[in-house]
C-alpha cells in the first residue's frame, strides 16, 4: 500500500489560498491520488482526484509533479467554512480495491477570520 | 436517491452484547466498505466488499463480521461488544463507472460500549 504523509495541521486566514502537500514516495504506476474533506460529525466528502499534472474543478486544484511522489491540494480563497480535515489517499482505481481505502491522519485546516 | 444510509445514528451497548449496524445504498455501487473513526483520528478500514457475496478484511477486522448478500446492503456485526469498540462507524460505497472513483459516505453511527 502506498503510504501517504501530510502535515498534521495548518492555519490560514479568510481569502487566502491554501496549499496542502501530500507525500507518497512509493506510489505505483496504476495508482491515482484522491483528496477528501471531512467536517466534524460527518463522513468524508470527495474533493478531487488525479493521476498526473493538474486537475481543476469548481472546488479545488490538484497539482501532481512528473515523478508523482507528491501532490498538492490547492484551495483558492478559503472561507471559514473550509475549516475541516483533509485526507490524501493513493491507490489503484479498480484492482485491489483496498488500496483506495487507506486514510491517513489527514491535515486539520483551521481558517481564521 | 437517498445515497448511503446508516442505522442507527446512536447506540449504547453493554460489554458482551451483540448488534448489527445497518448500511444501505441505492446507487447500484459494486463496492462498499466500513470504517471506524476514533476521536481525533483518521478513518480505519474494517471490512470491504467488491460485490455481492465477496468481502475482505481491512486494517482492523477483529471483533467484526460482515456479509454482502445483496448489492444494496452491507451490514456490520459486532459479535461481543468491547469498550475498545466505542467509536463512530462510517459506511461508504462507490462504483467503477467513469474516470473518477468517488466514495460516498453515510452519516455515521456513534457507538458507545459501556
Amino acid at each position: 500500500l502506498a503510504k501517504t504523509t501530510q502535515p498534521i495541521s495548518m492555519d490560514s486566514y479568510e481569502g487566502q489560498e491554501v496549499n496542502i502537500t501530500c507525500s507518497h514516495n512509493n506510489i505505483a504506476t496504476n495508482d491515482y491520488i484522491t483528496w477528501y474533506q471531512q467536517f466534524p460529525s460527518q463522513g468524508p466528502r470527495f474533493i478531487i482526484q488525479g493521476y498526473k499534472t493538474k486537475v481543476t474543478n469548481e472546488v479545488a486544484s490538484l497539482f501532481i509533479p512528473a515523478d508523482r511522489k507528491s501532490s498538492t491540494l490547492s484551495l483558492p480563497r478559503v472561507s471559514l467554512s473550509d475549516t475541516a480535515v483533509y485526507y490524501c489517499l493513493v491507490g489503484a482505481l479498480r484492482n485491489n480495491a483496498g488500496n483506495m481505502l487507506t486514510f491517513g491522519g489527514g491535515t486539520r485546516l483551521m481558517v481564521k477570520p | 436517491n437517498a445515497g448511503v444510509t446508516q442505522t442507527p445514528k446512536f447506540q449504547v451497548l453493554k460489554t458482551g452484547q451483540s448488534m448489527t449496524l445497518q448500511c444501505a445504498q441505492d446507487m447500484n455501487h459494486e463496492y462498499m466498505s466500513w470504517y471506524r473513526q476514533d476521536p481525533g483520528m483518521g478513518l480505519r478500514l474494517i471490512h470491504y466488499s467488491v460485490g455481492a457475496g465477496i468481502t475482505d478484511q481491512g486494517e482492523v477486522p477483529n471483533g467484526y463480521n460482515v456479509s454482502r448478500s445483496t448489492t444494496e446492503d452491507f451490514p456490520l456485526r459486532l459479535l461481543s461488544a468491547a469498550p475498545s469498540q466505542t467509536s463512530v462507524y462510517f459506511c461508504a460505497s462507490w462504483g467503477t463507472s467513469g474516470r473518477a472513483v468517488e466514495q460516498f459516505f453515510g452519516p455515521g453511527t456513534r457507538l458507545t460500549v459501556l
